[in-house]
């Protein structure tokens, strides 16, 4: 299958720092690249579509000066979490579909601990 | 009404046991079944991928969907300690549907 990979795996940082989340698809290009949030044993919610060179499509109720979303390349997109605080505390995934396919492939995850 | 329901479960069986994963499902416009397994603080892995109706086999995994019922199953034969973990289902349409994601539902597989 196609491989899609998230860095970094895990992050710590200070209260009101930001921190990026690099999502980059391997050997497929991706026009489109989804953005996740997921909390300790419940299902995955969509933040956030990336599109490449177009702005990103938030989800009712995120916040798109907190999460910043550019895809820059049709093999990378970036979330940046702005001024980040403990209630961003979450493990970020993302994931993107071949062009002209239904199926996802997802990255290994982030998970953001913010002091 | 939820789009997709899925038991969150946990679900424990013992080592060998069939296992049986089901969600059911509101949008007749779905088209596009999968189910993905997700491991702790790991992204979700595809495992079976379905168009319309009827059944995948693929090992000891087998899918199903039933579109008349609204209903999609996954199967795990001889199931092994290392299949413990999350199972999510999700579904699509054509014409820019977002993949609707099911809950997941936790199995514990024991030795």
């Amino acid at each position: 299958g196609a491989v899609v990979s998230q860095h970094p795996s895990w992050v710590i940082c200070k209260s009101g720092t930001s921190v990026k989340i690099e999502c980059r698809s391997l050997d497929f290009q991706a026009t489109t690249m989804f953005w996740y949030r997921q909390f300790p044993k419940q299902s995955l919610m969509l933040m956030a579509t990336s599109n490449e060179g177009s702005k990103a499509t938030y989800e009712q109720g995120v916040e798109k000066d907190k999460f910043l979303i550019n895809h820059a390349s049709l093999t990378l997109s970036t979330l940046t979490v702005t001024s980040a605080h403990p209630e961003d505390s979450s493990f970020y995934i993302c994931s993107a579909p071949m062009d002209g396919d239904e199926k996802l492939f997802f990255g290994s995850g982030t998970q953001l601990s913010v002091l | 009404q939820k789009e997709v329901e899925q038991d969150p479960g946990p679900l424990s069986v013992p080592e060998g046991a069939i296992v049986s994963l089901n969600c059911t499902y509101s949008n007749s416009a779905f088209q596009y079944f999968m189910w993905y397994r997700q491991y702790s603080r790991k992204g979700p892995e595809l495992l079976m991928y379905t168009y319309s109706s009827g059944n995948k086999e693929d090992g000891r995994f087998t899918a199903q969907v039933d579109k008349s019922s609204k209903y999609i199953s996954l199967f795990i034969r001889d199931s092994q300690p290392s299949d413990s973990a999350t199972y999510l289902c999700a579904m699509s349409g054509t014409g820019g549907f977002k993949t609707i994601f099911g809950a997941g539902t936790r199995l514990f597989v024991k030795a």
